[in-house]
């Protein structure tokens, strides 16, 4: 089971936006409605930020927003904001034998 | 509220086996639709899915590494175990338990960071 391909990094000034894409196949991200994002600051634990593509938990801003078209999701922020500094990690369900896929992470710099 | 909390060695020896508790509160393990999954991170790499174990005991595991590990659950002790067999010094990185009803891993414990070192 391959990692999904997020690009590395990605940049934006406070109170701009940016998308990160997340590009797997028909197995995982293309086959289910059920991609992840994740938040993860230096030394903590991840933290949910969008599930079943575009769903928000109780708690997380409505600056964070996901879609999916075929095998790739995206992560958009807007107004970016200080605290919004820090790696994001897709994930797709991959069916009953591989169940999870986690993409290569994203480090998200707000200049 | 929902927590986990992970325990184990912090060191082990390369070739030896690892066991890890995730001991969690908030839910229970009998409940339809509820597992507790385990994942880990390398230091300064990405996140990797390990195991998960559902509420009726269907087991799931990583396709690369399934032939070293074994996932159970004591829903008594609101506990659920992981153990790694035949360590090495690439399987260093901070293994982390969740939550996760079916459709998303909803909530991580700390992590501990787990060194393969002789």
């Amino acid at each position: 089971q391959s990692a999904l391909t997020q690009p590395p990094s990605a940049s934006g000034s406070p109170g701009q936006s940016v998308t990160i894409s997340c590009t797997g196949t028909s197995s995982d991200v293309g086959g289910y409605n059920y991609v992840s994002w994740y938040q993860q600051h230096p030394g903590k634990a991840p933290k949910l930020m969008i599930y079943e593509v575009s769903k928000r938990p109780s708690g997380v801003p409505d600056r964070f927003s996901g879609s999916k078209s075929g095998n790739t999701a995206s992560l958009t922020v807007s107004g970016l904001q200080a605290e919004d500094e820090a790696d994001y990690y897709c994930s797709s369900y991959a069916g009953s034998n591989n169940n999870y896929v986690f993409g290569t992470g994203t480090k998200v710099t707000v200049l | 509220q929902i927590t986990l909390k992970e325990s184990g060695p912090t060191l082990v020896k390369p070739t030896q086996t690892l066991t890890l508790t995730c001991t969690f509160s908030g839910f229970s393990l009998s409940t339809s639709g509820v597992g507790v999954g385990w994942i880990r991170q390398p230091p300064g790499k990405a996140l990797e899915w390990l195991a998960l174990i559902y509420w009726d005991d269907d087991k799931r595991y990583s396709p690369s590494l399934k032939s070293r590990l074994t996932i159970t659950k004591d829903t008594s002790k609101n506990q659920v175990v992981l153990t790694m067999t035949n360590m090495d010094p690439v399987d260093t990185a901070t293994y982390y338990c969740a939550h996760i009803p079916i459709t998303m891993i909803q909530y991580w414990g700390q992590g501990t960071l787990v060194t393969v070192s002789s």
